[in-house]
């Protein structure tokens, strides 16, 4: 799988936008970018995901490069329940859809969020 | 509640004991993985099911694992022999598909500890 490069840590102020970078110089062209968080004592939860397109939902933005090699993950106003570890993924399409694998994910480090209130 | 479901959310055990956890996915979803998590790492997967069928296995799943899912709804993961390697949180989650790019949903996992 290709490997993404997210900071280890950042930090936001309540009610201010968070914009969170991830570097993926070796996406192939199939693959999905994934965004999702870890609160505290719980399990991962999903984001938002796009391919190639910018992708907003009731909880993010997403905004992928033109070349697709970057994208940020775009929390308008931040709040304390946004505290948490976000992983980028890179997902390859999954078998039974023509793609080349099942659709693990597979998590790096990720980045801890904090928020100040 | 109609999530993920995962018994127990915590298991204190003895070195060299066996284990079982249980995963009740979302009903309609077809697609089952486990991941085991330890402390300061993302997830990591270890196995997959399509309904049923067991289709993919990490090279971490070593022969002391073992999972089913036997009719495609719940599923179990079995630990024989608990090495204190093994404490983690082992997590479930599951999917609908095709196509194959839905979100995954998570359980809160089970949190192993071997004394």
């Amino acid at each position: 799988d290709a490997k993404t490069t997210q900071p280890n840590s950042m930090e936001s102020n309540e009610e201010e936008p968070v914009h969170l970078p991830c570097n993926h110089s070796t996406i192939s062209g199939t693959d999905y970018i994934h965004w999702y968080r870890q609160l505290p004592s719980q399990g991962p939860e999903y984001v938002i995901h796009g391919l190639t397109s910018n992708v907003n939902n009731r909880m993010a933005s997403l905004a992928i490069a033109e070349d697709r090699k970057s994208s940020t993950l775009i929390l308008h106003r931040a709040t304390l329940r946004d505290a948490a570890v976000y992983y980028c993924i890179l997902r390859a399409p999954a078998k039974d859809a023509g793609g080349t694998s099942y659709g693990k994910l597979t998590f790096g480090q990720g980045t801890i969020l904090t928020v100040h209130p | 509640d109609t999530g993920v479901s995962q018994n127990p959310r915590h298991k204190i055990t003895k070195r060299g004991q066996n284990v079982t956890f249980r995963c009740d996915p979302i009903s309609e979803h077809n697609r089952l993985y486990w991941y085991r998590q330890t402390l300061g790492q993302g997830p990591e997967f270890l196995t997959y099911f399509q309904n049923e069928a067991q289709l993919e296995k990490s090279r971490l799943l070593s022969d002391r694992f073992s999972a089913e899912r036997p009719k495609g709804s719940f599923s179990t993961l079995e630990i024989q022999r608990t090495e204190q390697g093994d404490s983690a949180m082992y997590l479930c989650a599951s999917s609908i598909g095709p196509p194959g790019n839905q979100p995954q949903h998570f359980g809160d996992g089970t949190r192993l500890s071997i004394l």
